[in-house]
């Protein structure tokens, strides 16, 4: 079945340094989203990117989407203590299984003032 | 609150007991989802409806648990002869399913301990 693989599991910056995380799929993805999950709270949806070689911004944040559709990046400039959280990826299969995301197992940011 | 609820939010059972969960979507999403989550992992996708009809199930999932929904607004999960290792947080979330556009809001969990 499908796989998807996030890097690194843990990042710990000073407020102000950049963060980058990493998502991997084993297949191709129809698309893919991102999520935020503070500590003790639900996902909540960033952005989901659909075609091959898509950026976009919101804000500090950057996401690309490969050209091959199987990996993505989310990119936060000059982080703040507000980014803490764990950030998902999760890949959507398309056709059939169009509803259904597969996760990554996350990259937990901690960023100290 | 318009958001996704979900009840209740904590349960404690013992092994062999039943337990059922409800879900309740933001009123005009026609999709409903259903996902583990255990600590320091992503939601692990369970199921998921679109209006009444179960789409897909997850093959991970045993024949002990089971999703309806019957009317096509809140949903039920039920877990039979529950395990320790059924032990997660269960997520709900519901999106509107316009076109290829699938944002899934999510509603804050059933935290689930089987001792």
């Amino acid at each position: 079945g499908q796989q998807v693989m996030q890097i690194p599991q843990y990042q710990h910056v000073q407020e102000g340094e950049d963060f980058t995380t990493y998502c991997n799929s084993s297949t191709t993805l129809s698309n893919i989203q991102w999520y935020k999950q503070r500590p003790g709270g639900h996902p909540v949806f960033l952005i989901q990117l659909v075609k091959s070689g898509e950026v976009k911004k919101q804000k500090r944040l950057t996401f690309q989407f490969g050209e091959a559709k199987k990996n993505s990046s989310l990119h936060i400039t000059a982080t703040q203590t507000t980014d803490v959280g764990t950030y998902f990826c999760a890949g959507g299969a398309g056709g059939t299984s169009y509803g259904k995301l597969t996760f990554g197992q996350g990259t937990i940011l901690t960023v100290h003032p | 609150d318009t958001g996704v609820s979900q009840n209740p939010r904590h349960k404690i059972t013992k092994r062999g007991q039943n337990v059922t969960f409800r879900c309740d979507p933001i009123s005009e999403h026609n999709r409903l989802y259903w996902y583990r989550q255990t600590l320091g992992q992503g939601p692990e996708f369970l199921t998921y409806f679109q209006n009444e009809a179960q789409l897909e199930k997850s093959r991970l999932l045993s024949d002990r648990f089971s999703a309806e929904r019957p009317k096509g607004s809140f949903s039920t999960l039920e877990i039979q002869r529950t395990e320790q290792g059924d032990s997660a947080m269960y997520l709900c979330a519901s999106s509107l399913g316009q076109g290829f556009y699938n944002e899934q809001f999510f509603g804050p969990g059933t935290r689930l301990t089987v001792l």
